[in-house]
């Protein structure tokens, strides 16, 4: 099964809102990633929050983590049509040989202008 | 290069015929990762090299996927015997190393579809 579970599976929101993603995993993680993708096409890493940190901010971007509950969220403050995309959290998880990317379904953002 | 390359961007193909998808990494990165995205859905990994070697290949659905790395750069995925549920976007990812928590940088992807 999937380690990375997002929700919504899809959000419409109007430009100027703030869009907030979730996302769950099951095990544990060494940091986790979020990832942008438009069109179905190559992602777009954003931002990468490490296990020992509770939130992290880029921009218009914050995320959160809470190893307790085993999920994060991706907050983008006042949005514009520009951010209509796929997101997608992945956890990374250490291999013997290294890291793993394990990626959830993604939410579908849409914002209306 | 600048970034991930992959090629071709799209491939139509018979239901039964082989395929080759190309990946040319960033220069220097030495990780290299297959993914696959069908409609609608999360990526799902394929295999991972480090260098030519493939310490992780636990992702190919089945034994007519297989991938190599020459050189410690380009990397081909060949799907034999093309099956319709094999139609999705191939990408490839690569990143600096292993050894530190890095973010993998994607290319654009190859559509394939198989009629």
């Amino acid at each position: 099964s999937q380690q990375g579970e997002e929700d919504p599976q899809a959000l419409s929101i109007q430009e100027g809102e703030n869009a907030t993603m979730n996302c769950s995993y099951k095990t544990s993680i060494n940091n986790l990633q979020w990832y942008r993708q438009n069109s179905g096409r190559g992602l777009v890493h954003l931002i990468l929050i490490r296990s020992n940190e509770r939130e992290k901010h880029s921009g218009r971007l914050r995320v959160t983590l809470d190893t307790s509950k085993k999920s994060s969220s991706l907050l983008i403050t006042a949005s514009r049509a520009a951010d209509t995309a796929s997101y997608f959290c992945a956890t990374v998880l250490l291999m013997e040989y290294g890291n793993k990317l394990v990626f959830g379904a993604g939410t579908i953002l849409r914002v209306k202008s | 290069g600048a970034g991930v390359s992959q090629s071709p961007s799209n491939k139509v193909t018979e239901k039964g015929k082989d395929v080759e998808l190309r990946c040319d990494p960033i220069s220097g990165h030495t990780a290299l990762y297959w993914y696959r995205q069908s409609l609608g859905q999360g990526l799902e990994f394929l295999i991972y090299f480090q260098g030519n070697s493939a310490p992780d290949k636990s992702g190919l659905p089945s034994d007519r996927f297989s991938a190599e790395r020459t050189g410690g750069s380009v990397s081909t995925l060949t799907i034999q015997r093309t099956q319709q549920e094999d139609s999705a976007v191939y990408l490839c990812a690569s990143s600096r190393g292993v050894q530190r928590v890095n973010e993998q940088f994607f290319g654009p992807g190859t559509r394939l579809t198989v009629l």
